[in-house]
């Protein structure tokens, strides 16, 4: 049974400051994972998602990596700014299958002006 | 451009209860849909899931049924609500399975 957990659960960083989200789960057999933002009281917004052959995407000053091998997935966020402020989750396919997307609980990022 | 609606926003219903959340996707046809849960301190909980008109796959044992009586329309129903149904509910959509998921803007419901 695939597990994603992620790590801090809040973050605290000054304007401007680049910062990286981590993610990781057991099952390496992952079909792709996903990355999603959540403003408070609000439903996910979808940032990226990184097919299991691939190793990153990109969009914007987000770039999200992805290495089955140690079952890590990262979002980088370059030059973070106040409006950056929510929680991140990432969410994991598993393999062959499996239609449940399974979901860590989260990261809530402050970033202060 | 697509588009997924839920309503109502917000909901407060007493013990024992009724339920009827309702979700509908806009600019796609035949979509997979999907209700999930969001409960305080815990992750998203994937609760049913549907590939087709009539088709329901549930993930997990509750007081909870869902329906697709169109393509495009997905309900979470309860004949009688227990406190520990409260929770944010999320309906979301993909093209196929294990493709990128939409999501709505969900709704909050308090059994009290």
């Amino acid at each position: 049974k695939q597990e994603v957990t992620q790590i801090p659960a809040a973050l605290s960083v000054p304007e401007g400051e680049n910062l990286v989200l981590n993610c990781s789960f057991t099952d390496s057999a992952i079909y792709n994972l996903q990355w999603f933002r959540q403003d408070p009281g609000k439903g996910l917004t979808s940032l990226l998602l990184i097919q299991s052959s691939q190793r990153e995407q990109t969009s914007g000053r987000l770039n999200a990596s992805l290495d089955k091998s140690s079952g890590r997935s990262t979002l980088y966020i370059a030059a973070s700014q106040p409006g950056d402020s929510a929680t991140y989750l990432c969410a994991a396919y598993s393999g062959a299958g499996s239609y449940q997307l399974t979901f860590g609980k989260g990261t809530k990022l402050s970033v202060i002006p | 451009s697509q588009t997924i609606h839920q309503w109502p926003a917000t909901l407060v219903q007493p013990v024992g209860s009724p339920l009827s959340l309702e979700c509908t996707v806009e600019g796609t046809s035949n979509p997979n849909l999907y209700w999930y849960r969001q409960a305080a301190g815990r992750g998203l909980q994937l609760l049913f899931y549907s590939v087709g008109i009539g088709q329901i796959s549930s993930e997990v044992p509750q007081n909870l049924s869902a329906s697709r009586p169109q393509d495009r329309q997905f309900i979470l129903s309860s004949k009688k609500l227990l406190l520990s149904d409260s929770g944010f509910y999320l309906c979301a959509w993909s093209v196929r399975t294990r493709e990128k998921q939409y999501f709505g803007p969900g709704t909050r419901l308090t059994v009290t």
